[in-house]
């Protein structure tokens, strides 16, 4: 079985100060790791996503996330944060059997000025 | 446009009354799946479907049914809702065999269940 867990529910951080969401996540089984985000009354959508290779994964918007495999981690950061950013973030493991997907409970990134 | 569509976005309804939510997706996607948002909870998934008339139960799959008779549509039907069916549903789709499965999701349905 898999499971997220996602430890901080709300974040608070001041425009342009670095900012770190933390995920580990369990399983007994290979997954691929992702990291989707929400904007108010929108869908879900891809923020990044770890496959294979470098442990260090980028998106287009300045975010990153680190894999580390003997913590069981794949934390999130962004060294400048934007008001634009405030969402809520959501740590997702995917069995590559069954593709399955299993969310973390959700951080609210609130991004103040 | 690739998407998935989701109708309605917002349905308030009464105990017991039948309903059904839409789910359609237009990139020829394998797999697709329902999932309910709490919060506290994050998404949860309800049931998914690996193919067409292929369909299997979620972690909570209780009071809900689903079916997938054409590879774009996958709606879900609560026969009898309850209050605690109250919640933020998500409709999603991914392409068997891409690595990683990378899902897509539709705009969501916000129900109240009165």
């Amino acid at each position: 079985a898999q499971s997220v867990t996602q430890l901080d529910s709300q974040v608070p951080v001041f425009e342009e100060a670095p900012v770190e969401l933390r995920c580990n996540y369990s399983s007994s089984v290979s997954v691929y790791l992702f990291w989707y985000v929400q904007y108010p009354n929108q869908g879900l959508q891809l923020l990044l996503k770890y496959l294979s290779g470098s442990t260090l994964v980028e998106s287009i918007n300045g975010f990153e996330a680190e894999f580390n495999k003997s913590q069981t981690s794949f934390h999130l950061r962004k060294p400048s944060v934007h008001i634009s950013d405030t969402a809520e973030y959501f740590c997702a493991v995917s069995d590559k059997r069954t593709y399955k997907y299993i969310f973390g409970t959700g951080t609210r990134l609130k991004v103040l000025a | 446009e690739a998407q998935v569509t989701q109708n309605p976005r917002y349905l308030i309804t009464v105990t017991g009354k039948k309903l059904t939510v839409t789910c359609s997706q237009n990139m020829n996607h394998e797999y697709m799946s329902w999932y309910r948002q709490d919060p506290g909870l994050g998404l949860r998934q309800i049931y998914y479907s690996m193919n067409v008339e292929v369909t299997d139960k979620g972690d909570v799959p209780e009071g809900y049914k689903v079916s997938r008779k054409e590879k774009r549509n996958f709606p879900l039907i609560l026969e009898s809702p309850s209050p605690n069916q109250t919640s933020l549903y998500f409709c999603a789709s991914s392409l068997l065999g891409q690595e990683p499965p990378e899902a897509f999701f539709g705009q969501g349905t916000r129900l109240t269940v009165v």
